[in-house]
């Protein structure tokens, strides 16, 4: 069964705090995707990439970075989180080439107190 | 700005109705249209999706009609079972492979 697996299911940090938020897929994708998802706002797109090394800010990029060292692997960085970015974080993974359907990874649960 | 936008944010349907759930796009360059379904303390789940060529896609229950000219979608879902309960995610892609997505609809199916 193909999975997006994201390291942790709950995450409590401080303010000010660099955080690194892990998500791996085992589908050999070229495209991973990292979303934010908020009651009454739906998923917002926070970064995407298209291939290792390769990254491109989404709607939302402010007070996030990504890493993608590996083509399985992509990582979302908050460098100094505040409480505005409690929220669920949801990782995503496609094929090139095909209809868009995305593969999800059950998300973070990140508050920043 | 919110491209795409959702309604209602929350729906009760009794079992064995019909659940619609209304999308309306502003791009006219977006050419896919699918819909997620997410269970709580999961992802979202690629459900049903459909591209502007046609105006009806049907699989099993559920159905997407597509009006280009309105720019509007929606989501039927026929004889609604309380393991329909869930929130429904309509999303619209330009080509490019991401997806803006609606904001979402909690759709509740009392027995």
């Amino acid at each position: 069964d193909v999975k997006v697996t994201q390291s942790s299911r709950y995450l409590v940090k401080r303010t000010g705090e660099k955080v690194f938020l892990e998500c791996v897929q085992d589908m050999d994708h070229e495209n991973m995707f990292w979303y934010r998802q908020d009651p009454g706002l739906g998923l917002r797109l926070i970064y995407f990439s298209y291939d290792v090394k390769m990254k491109e800010k989404g709607d939302i990029p402010e007070g996030y970075s990504v890493s993608r060292e590996k083509k399985e692997r992509f990582s979302l960085i908050l460098e100094s989180a505040s409480t505005n970015q409690t929220s669920m974080y949801l990782c995503a993974s496609r094929p090139t080439g095909i209809d868009y359907g995305y593969t999800f990874g059950s998300g973070t649960r990140l508050t920043v107190v | 700005q919110q491209q795409v936008k959702q309604s209602p944010q929350s729906l009760i349907v009794q079992k064995g109705g019909i659940s619609i759930i209304n999308c309306a796009y502003e791009n006219t360059a977006f050419d896919y249209f699918p819909w997620y379904q997410q269970f709580p303390g999961k992802g979202p789940a690629l459900l049903i999706a459909i591209r502007p060529d046609v105006s009806e896609k049907k699989e099993g229950r559920f159905t997407i009609s597509f009006n280009k000219s309105a720019k509007q979608f929606s989501l039927h879902i026929m004889d609604s079972q309380p393991g329909d309960s869930a929130t429904y995610f309509c999303a619209a892609s330009n080509g490019q492979g991401k997806l803006i997505f609606g904001q979402g609809t909690e759709l509740s199916v009392k027995p």
